[in-house]
């Protein structure tokens, strides 16, 4: 258990629709990093939030958001749903802002998305 | 951004040791090198990092070469638990943001 906790695990929806994905940090993490998985694109970095504010922006179409909480917690929102956005989406979260002295990044289990 | 080049899979027998091989010619020299690995159906989990020398924990050792190009993630015991993706990874990005760029890894099976 890396202590990231994900919520939904598993989520149908239909084309056309918005879902939000929510993740719970370890305690005390400040970063949260959001991740996309697909059969044919592999882990894909969408976002990466510090405290509050984005801090870099990766593969994140504009369809999806995501804002972090003052208590931390991070929620990624998809809109208007298409078939190709079906995936896992892993959230992961670490101390620090940067990957300071090689600093990791713990993952969550994910949540997997079907969009029908 | 420099990358890393791995061999899609590789097979080993339960018990003995695996060696995991990673190229990463254009690393620059404040790069580190981090493993990570994926067990089916699971989000990535660390295995090891690591700068300059080799390295050593619980679950594996990183053998770096000394140019750094080329490093080789050690299992010293397979076993069934360890058939997993392991992804090779330098960190990117810029002053107050560093990700991992996962690149397709490398498939590791364990035969009984």
């Amino acid at each position: 258990d890396s202590g990231v906790t994900q919520t939904p695990k598993h989520l149908i929806t239909a084309t056309g629709q918005r879902v939000t994905l929510r993740c719970s940090p370890r305690s005390g993490d400040l970063s949260v990093y959001w991740y996309q998985q697909s059969l044919d694109q592999g882990l894909q970095f969408l976002i990466h939030y510090y405290n509050g504010e984005e801090r870099a922006k990766g593969n994140i179409l504009e369809r999806f958001s995501a804002q972090q909480f003052p208590d931390l917690h991070s929620e990624l929102n998809l809109s208007s749903l298409e078939l190709g956005d079906s995936a896992l989406y892993f959230c992961a979260s670490s101390p620090w802002g940067a990957l300071i002295a090689g600093n990791t990044i713990y993952f969550g289990e994910g949540s997997w998305l079907t969009v029908v | 951004d420099a990358k890393t080049t791995q061999p899609n899979s590789m097979e080993s027998n339960e018990e003995e040791p695996v060696h995991l091989p990673c190229n990463h010619s254009t690393i620059s020299g404040t790069d580190y090198i981090h493993w990570y690995r994926q067990l089916p159906s699971q989000g990535p989990e660390y295995v090891i990092h690591g700068l300059t020398s080799n390295v050593n924990n619980r679950m594996a050792s990183l053998a770096i070469a000394e140019d750094r190009k080329s490093s080789t993630l050690i299992l010293h015991r397979a076993t069934l638990r360890d058939a997993a993706v392991y992804y090779c990874i330098l960190r990117v990005g810029g002053a107050g943001s560093y990700q991992l760029t996962f690149g397709k890894g490398t498939k590791l099976s364990v035969i009984p």
